[in-house]
């Protein structure tokens, strides 16, 4: 079945150190991942896609389909880091996308 | 433009009733989105459409749920008979082609509250 995966409800980071926000999908075909954050009070919107390989807000995330992993992570926490983030696979057969529970990321001063 | 807009933004109703929210997509997008998200949950995909044409509901859409866009351009979802479990953020999302090669813009949601 198809299923993201985020282990953590929530992880705080003191500002400064690297951040890194666990994904984890399970997909038949070929997997195009992104993604999401939701700032506080605001819409969600995407962050970013594995397709670009881009860096957004100095966050980036590599797809490894050995270990199904799609981590999204940042050398230095900054305190404007602090959001919701959802990992979101798209099925591709579908077109519609499947999103993770979601980590609440705290940065600590 | 304004980006994606959705009302009411808050509604409360009895259980039992009727409610109706409406999604406004950016102007041109040709797909509308309706996702439902609960507490500590990430938005599930309901349906979508393709300028007018519903293309896909999500199992989850049982059939007091209806979805409609008449003129390919504004959205309506409808909840009949409204239940507890029908409580949830209701997010509307539009983008000009499908997610692969187009990013869905998101609007703030409609809170539905069952009593």
């Amino acid at each position: 079945a198809q299923r993201v995966t985020q282990p953590e409800k929530l992880l705080s980071v003191f500002k400064g150190a690297p951040v890194e926000l666990k994904c984890n999908y399970s997909y038949s075909g070929s997997p195009e991942l992104f993604w999401y954050v939701q700032y506080s009070r605001q819409r969600l919107q995407l962050l970013l896609r594995h397709i670009s390989r881009e860096s957004i807000k100095g966050f980036t995330a590599d797809l490894n389909k050995g270990e199904t992993s799609f981590h999204l992570k940042k050398p230095f926490a900054q305190e404007e880091d602090s959001a919701m983030y959802y990992c979101a696979l798209l099925m591709n057969r579908d077109d519609k996308i499947i999103f993770g529970k979601g980590t609440r990321l705290h940065i600590l001063p | 433009d304004t980006g994606v807009s959705q009302n009411p933004r808050h509604k409360i109703t009895k259980r039992g009733q009727n409610v109706t929210f409406r999604c406004d997509p950016i102007s041109e997008h040709n797909r509308l989105y309706w996702y439902r998200q609960t507490l500590g949950q990430g938005p599930e995909f309901l349906t979508y459409f393709q300028n007018e044409a519903q293309l896909e509901k999500s199992r989850l859409l049982s059939d007091r749920f209806s979805a409609e866009r008449p003129k390919g351009s504004f959205s309506t979802l409808e909840i009949q008979r409204t239940e507890q479990g029908d409580s949830a953020m209701y997010l509307c999302a539009s983008s000009f082609q499908g997610p692969s090669t187009d990013t869905q813009y998101f609007g703030p949601g409609t809170r539905l509250t069952v009593l």
